[in-house]
């Protein structure tokens, strides 16, 4: 079946640097696009969401990017602090009005 | 509004007992959804309703799960009997629309089933 997938389980980053956490998603129907913050012993806090019909926007610190061509989704966090540090998740609604289908997640380590 | 509100935040329990976990929905959301998160498989989507009607339960994993909505601003879910393999966090999450709005999720219940 389609789902939402990510390449990278991991990722570390320096303190001050920009991160770029990256999607991949199979389902060409979907058409709204979420990213989540999962911070420890808490429940996936939204962050940016994006439609189809974009391709870019921006939040506080936060771009999320969509290429409709090649079915990718990333969102980049600029100046990246330590309270940056979670698992993010990237969500599709898989096609129309239908439940968000989420990823593995990818984590990030922000390095001070 | 103080978010969606779930009950209990750890439960620990024997096999076999029954587990009821609790959800409170932001008012106003007419779409509830309950999740189950682990390891192994991430954020996987057990039931979601939509103006309290269950629309699509297949993630349910089997019978001894159970779940209800009596009303827009309560719900639960029932695992009775429990098995050590239920162990997991469960989130419980609303919206305004089950795929064009972002879900706002609770702080989830950790099970432990011993």
């Amino acid at each position: 079946g389609e789902s939402v997938g990510l390449h990278l389980p991991t990722l570390s980053v320096q303190e001050g640097d920009n991160s770029i956490i990256n999607c991949a998603y199979s389902n060409s129907a979907s058409d709204y696009f979420i990213w989540y913050k999962q911070e420890s012993g808490k429940g996936p806090q939204f962050i940016i969401d994006i439609r189809s019909n974009m391709d870019k926007r921006q939040g506080q610190r936060v771009t999320v990017l969509l290429n409709k061509t090649v079915k990718h989704l990333s969102l980049q966090i600029a100046a990246t602090q330590p309270g940056d540090s979670a698992v993010y998740f990237c969500a599709e609604n898989g096609q129309g009005n239908t439940p968000l289908v989420f990823g593995k997640g990818t984590r990030l380590s922000v390095i001070a | 509004d103080a978010g969606v509100i779930q009950s209990p935040r750890h439960e620990v329990t024997e096999m076999g007992q029954e587990v009821t976990l609790r959800c409170k929905p932001i008012s106003g959301h007419n779409s509830l959804f309950w999740y189950r998160q682990t390891m192994m498989r991430g954020l996987e989507l057990l039931i979601y309703f939509n103006n309290n009607v269950p629309i699509d339960d297949s993630g349910m994993p089997e019978d001894r799960f159970s779940a209800k909505m009596p009303n827009a601003s309560f719900s639960t879910l029932k695992i009775q009997p429990s098995e050590p393999r239920d162990s997991a966090v469960y989130f419980c999450a609303s919206s305004s629309s089950p795929g064009q709005e972002g879900y706002t999720f609770g702080s989830g219940t950790r099970l432990t089933v011993v």
